[in-house]
């Protein structure tokens, strides 16, 4: 089926280090993959995107990463703040305008 | 524009009521989605719909649970008969089709069958 697994389920870090959340998806047709914070109590927002015709992109204190050989991808957090604290989604659209979210990571920032 | 509008914020209603969504896409966005967040499950796809139609529904828990679209913009999410275990956020997100670009979340409703 066409799934998106996440990992870790909950990650917690001290202030000032990075964190990393991985991602897998099932389809190589795959092209888009955007990346959402979710606060407590609000809606799911947009952080980054990235498009299979590139490796890498990065704005300002988070990046993500493409493997598509892999099928994976990656959110990396540096120099983390509390108010990272959050659950982040990875998404992938698959060819069919089917837009489909992992499960979610808790990412608790510990001043 | 005003986003993505979703109605009721919240909703309490006893087992066995009927409960119906509702969702208001972003104007030009001919993608409409319905999430259902729970902890266990995170954000589950329910159905989706390109230019109103309705293209995979295959997320749809059971036959009690029914989405339409009449229109560019207005969709329902109804629930009939409603269960303690629907409880949930319930969300709706609109984008557009064909390109690679951000889908927008509504604010949730938050459902609760007791």
């Amino acid at each position: 089926g066409e799934n998106v697994e996440q990992h870790p389920s909950t990650l917690s870090v001290q202030e000032g280090d990075s964190a990393v959340i991985k991602c897998t998806y099932s389809d190589s047709a795959s092209n888009y993959f955007p990346w959402y914070k979710q606060e407590l109590g609000k809606r799911p927002q947009l952080i980054i995107d990235i498009r299979s015709n590139v490796g890498e992109k990065k704005d300002q204190r988070i990046a993500v990463t493409l493997n598509k050989t892999a099928k994976h991808f990656s959110l990396h957090i540096t120099e983390t703040q509390p108010e990272d604290s959050a659950v982040y989604f990875c998404a992938a659209l698959y060819g069919n305008n089917r837009l489909a979210f992992g499960k979610g990571n808790q990412v608790v920032v510990i001043p | 524009d005003a986003g993505v509008i979703q109605s009721p914020r919240h909703e309490v209603t006893e087992m066995g009521q009927e409960v119906t969504l509702r969702c208001k896409p972003i104007s030009g966005h001919n993608s409409l989605f319905w999430y259902r967040q729970t902890m266990m499950r995170g954000l589950e796809l329910l159905i989706y719909f390109n230019n109103n139609v309705p293209i995979d529904d295959s997320g749809m828990p059971e036959d009690r649970f029914s989405a339409k679209m009449p229109n560019a913009s207005f969709s329902t999410l109804k629930i009939q008969p409603s269960e303690p275990r629907d409880s949930a956020v319930y969300f709706c997100a609109s984008r557009v089709t064909g390109e690679n670009t951000e889908a927008f979340f509504g604010q949730g409703t938050r459902l609760t069958v007791v």
